[in-house]
């Protein structure tokens, strides 16, 4: 079947380190967003990337970094730089044109420590 | 992007028919109306995107008056496996989903 792969599903950091989530999909879809979801709130965007080795900045990039080598891999890396980085991180692909409807993973919790 | 406004929670019982509006005023000619489900530490999954009128699928309706300044998520006949977190976006050809809080609906025997 066709989706969104997100790992690990729970990853615990510790205060200066970086880490790094991964996100793979096989939708074939040309758009690739990330996510982070707070308790209680909405998702607020971080990243996307709607072609390869091409990124935006989201709402909230500081802190991150992420990069887009093949179509099908979109990792984001949670740097030492992100001061508040416990939070759920959801990654989302679309395939651009008529289409509207996203696909999401099932998510990364990451908890610092 | 218009900014949508929807209620914090909503309650109901087994079988009853859950309708949740949501305003968005602001809405552009180009924009389409979308609402996501979320359940509990799983990502949201798409559920039904309309531009106006009504649409229907398997799963719920979506009722968008001529004035698309609101529109309303119809869930009939709810179950406990209901309960989630219901999301109204407006949506951009080719643009990116902005999320507001969302909509909690418990669903209780």
């Amino acid at each position: 079947d066709g989706g969104i792969t997100q790992s690990p599903k729970y990853l615990f950091r510790k205060e200066g380190q970086n880490v790094t989530l991964s996100c793979e999909q096989n939708l074939n879809h040309d758009a690739m967003y990330w996510y982070r979801q707070d308790p209680g709130q909405g998702l607020r965007l971080i990243y996307y990337s709607q072609i390869v080795n091409d990124f935006q900045k989201g709402d909230i990039a500081e802190g991150y970094s992420v990069s887009r080598e093949k179509k099908e891999s979109f990792p984001l890396t949670v740097t030492s730089a992100q001061k508040n980085p416990t939070a759920f991180y959801l990654c989302a692909s679309r395939q651009t044109g008529d289409s509207y409807g996203y696909t999401f993973g099932s998510g990364t919790r990451l908890t610092v420590v | 992007l218009a900014k949508t406004t929807q209620p914090i929670s909503m309650d109901s019982y087994e079988g009853q028919e859950v309708n949740i509006t949501c305003s968005h005023n602001n809405i552009a000619t180009n924009d389409y109306i979308t609402w996501y489900q979320q359940f509990p530490s799983q990502g949201p999954r798409f559920i039904i995107q309309g531009y106006k009128t009504k649409v229907t699928n398997e799963v719920a309706s979506l009722f968008i008056p001529a004035d698309r300044k609101s529109s309303t998520l119809s869930l009939p006949r709810v179950s406990l496996s209901d309960t989630a977190v219901y999301y109204c976006l407006v949506v951009r050809r080719g643009g990116k989903l902005q999320f507001g809080a969302g909509t909690q609906v418990v669903v209780t025997p």
